[in-house]
């Protein structure tokens, strides 16, 4: 079964380091979403990518974070200065087309920023 | 008033019991709704997807949405051990954008 993969699944970095994040969607899918999740938290929209743009953005995304999709597989995260309340969960989602709501998520990618 | 809400519980519950876990909503835009299950440490894994009031099922699964009471529950007969997990509902608005609003998820532990 297809599947959405993410790496590295843990990294630990210090604050104010460059991180970037890795996701393969699934291969005939459109739309690539980045949602995070804090400890004990709830899962939270970050950003929405399609046809090589960001499609919706939620406030959290600031000028911090960037996205990517660098070749035809690849969907990247990028938080160029990463701060102690960066830490959470990052999870990967893609889906085949616009209102098809099954959103498909990766493994997640655990961040600790020291 | 929060978008979604969701019982955190702890729900506890023997083997083979029925489990109904809701959500509440406050905008009636939303027009698409989502279970998902998440294990520890895990990503959410998509269960139910519905669209229109009324109930869908799948094998154990039951999804009912109830959009004149802004209302969603998921149904789990005979529940099982490795129905342990959280359950996550999530909420779409129509139109254009495909961002997902997720409730806190219910804690669920199925005791053998």
């Amino acid at each position: 079964e297809p599947e959405v993969t993410q790496t590295p699944s843990h990294q630990v970095t210090q604050m104010g380091q460059e991180v970037i994040l890795r996701c393969v969607p699934i291969s005939n899918h459109l739309y690539f979403y980045w949602y995070r999740q804090i400890l004990g938290q709830k899962v939270e929209f970050l950003v929405s990518f399609y046809n090589n743009e960001i499609s919706e953005k939620s406030e959290i995304f600031d000028d911090q974070f960037s996205v990517e999709r660098p070749d035809g597989s690849n969907f990247t995260l990028k938080i160029r200065s990463t701060k102690l309340e960066d830490s959470a969960m990052y999870f990967c989602a893609s889906n085949p087309g616009q209102g098809a709501g099954e959103l498909f998520f990766g493994e997640g990618s655990r961040l600790t920023v020291l | 008033q929060k978008e979604v809400e969701q019982d955190p519980g702890p729900l506890s519950v023997p083997e083979g019991a029925i489990v109904s876990l809701n959500c509440t909503y406050s905008n009636s835009a939303f027009q698409y709704f989502m279970w998902y299950r998440q294990y520890s440490r895990k990503g959410p894994e998509l269960l139910m997807y519905t669209y229109s009031s009324g109930n869908k099922e799948d094998g154990r699964f039951t999804a009912q949405v109830d959009k004149s009471s802004k209302y969603i529950s998921l149904f789990i007969r005979d529940s099982q051990p490795s129905d342990s997990a959280t359950y996550l509902c999530a909420m779409k608005y129509g139109g254009a954008t495909n961002k997902l609003i997720f409730g806190t998820g219910t804690l669920l532990a199925v005791q053998p």
